[in-house]
């Protein structure tokens, strides 16, 4: 069955550092999406992203986050100054009608 | 202010009973609302979505029903087993201009007991 993948699975990175996280959305779909899930928190809506462009985004996703598809297949998150409090579960979804949304195995991120 | 509340924290059954979880939403016209699995340190599987027009949704030994007027879901797990044992999530399309960005209640945590 397709899936969602994401890579890494868990990243270290130093406070200040930019981190990128990688998806491979499932290859028939059009709508692509990050959330991050903070430990013991809800799942939260960050990014969706349709034909090449931000279709919404979050007041969490700010100037620090961009997103970009660089090829047919991938699918980044870029963090360019991680905070300490963007420490969190990062999960990248992708859909093929913008209603359900099939998630990957998430980033863990962790700033120190 | 908008609000998505799933009533029980947690919820201990036996197994072969019937779990049934509940969502309320406040201040929301969802197009939609979806129930996903979640496992420990895994992402959200998507297991049923129901739209704002249908009153019952079934999958296998899942069922979920829609109330707009009450503003809540029930899902239902019947026969439940050991292996259903996850954290539950509902989630809410809210449509319009946010046609395909979830919110997200905070989870049932169902344990299902041999």
């Amino acid at each position: 069955e397709p899936e969602v993948t994401q890579t890494p699975s868990h990243q270290v990175t130093q406070m200040g550092q930019e981190v990128i996280l990688r998806c491979v959305p499932i290859s028939n779909h059009l709508y692509f999406y990050w959330y991050r899930q903070i430990l013991g928190q809800k799942v939260e809506f960050l990014v969706s992203f349709y034909n090449n462009e931000i279709s919404e985004k979050s007041e969490i996703f700010d100037d620090q986050f961009s997103v970009e598809r660089p090829d047919g297949s991938n699918f980044t998150l870029k963090i360019r100054s991680t905070k300490l409090e963007d420490s969190a579960m990062y999960f990248c979804a992708s859909s093929p009608t913008n209603t359900e949304a099939f998630f990957g195995q998430g980033t863990r991120l962790t700033v120190v | 202010s908008q609000k998505i509340e799933q009533n029980s924290e947690a919820l201990n059954i036996q197994e072969g009973k019937t779990a049934t979880l509940t969502c309320n939403y406040t201040n929301y016209s969802p197009a939609y609302l979806q129930w996903y699995r979640q496992d420990p340190g895994r992402g959200p599987v998507f297991l049923l979505l129901i739209r704002e027009n249908e009153k019952e949704k079934r999958k296998e030994r899942l069922k979920v029903t829609f109330d707009t007027t009450l503003k809540q879901s029930l899902f239902h797990i019947t026969a439940s087993q050991p292996a259903d044992s996850a954290t539950y999530l509902c989630a809410i399309n809210a449509g319009g201009t946010s046609y395909g960005k979830l919110t997200f209640g905070q989870g049932t945590i169902l344990t299902v007991h041999p």
